[in-house]
């Protein structure tokens, strides 16, 4: 089980977020974070903890191992607000965060 | 550019049957697992069902074991979801996905079918 928090961020632009997620077993450095806008599908963010996927800003980075894992987003963009997922592709079946959404304060 | 159209979704009263397709381009279709995954409100973003490239390996999450059957075609670019003794909890938006090196890495998503399962 992947448990994500805060459920609900109130966040302004230029703020530095940080965003958790939980495992309920290790899964090694097997983890991905995803970005959904809304009416738009999920956007493959950071892999393997903290692999940037291409053409993501620098502004995202992610840590972690094991059981605990961040996402950060430094100086957060108004393009930023979104839900973010966690996943861990440790072990069958895949499983995802409940996410944390990004509103504007 | 990398090209996931699902199609084949629609309304479907508790135990029937859909099948869903996905038309692939843009990359080599058969060098890659694929993966069908599935958004809603109720319960969030779940992986359903993946499938190696060449098809000899299967797997699928326990809430559709036994009713959904994943499969491909790599010469025609394109992956199935065969869905039997529809729920209504299977009521979902249905990505197609595919998987970044065979990693479980969700790498590109189509823009979803919707399956609404209701009588």
């Amino acid at each position: 089980v992947m448990t994500q928090s805060p459920a609900t961020l109130s966040v302004s632009p230029g703020e530095r977020v940080t965003l958790s997620c939980r495992a309920s077993q290790s899964v090694g450095s097997s983890l991905a974070w995803y970005q959904q806008k809304s009416g738009q599908a999920p956007r493959l963010l950071i892999y393997g903890t903290s692999t940037r996927d291409t053409g993501v800003p620098a502004r995202f980075s992610g840590s972690g191992y094991g059981t605990e894992f961040t996402l950060t987003i430094s100086g957060l963009q108004s393009a930023d607000l979104a839900i973010y997922y966690c996943q861990q592709s440790d072990n069958w079946p895949y499983t995802f965060g409940q996410g944390s959404k990004l509103e504007i304060k | 550019e990398v090209r996931l159209v699902e199609s084949g979704g629609g309304v479907v009263q508790p135990g029937g049957s859909l099948r869903l397709s996905c038309a692939v381009s843009g990359f080599k279709f058969e060098d890659n697992s694929m993966h069908w995954v599935r958004q809603s409100p109720g319960k969030g973003l779940e992986c359903v069902s993946l499938i190696v490239w060449d098809g000899s390996t299967t797997s699928y999450a326990d809430s559709v074991k036994g009713r959904f059957i994943i499969s491909r075609d790599n010469k025609k670019n394109l992956l199935y979801l065969q869905m039997n003794s529809l729920r209504p909890e299977d009521t979902a938006l249905y990505y197609c996905v595919k998987d970044m090196y065979n990693t479980g890495r969700l790498e590109n998503w189509g823009q979803g079918v919707l399956v609404t399962v209701s009588s």
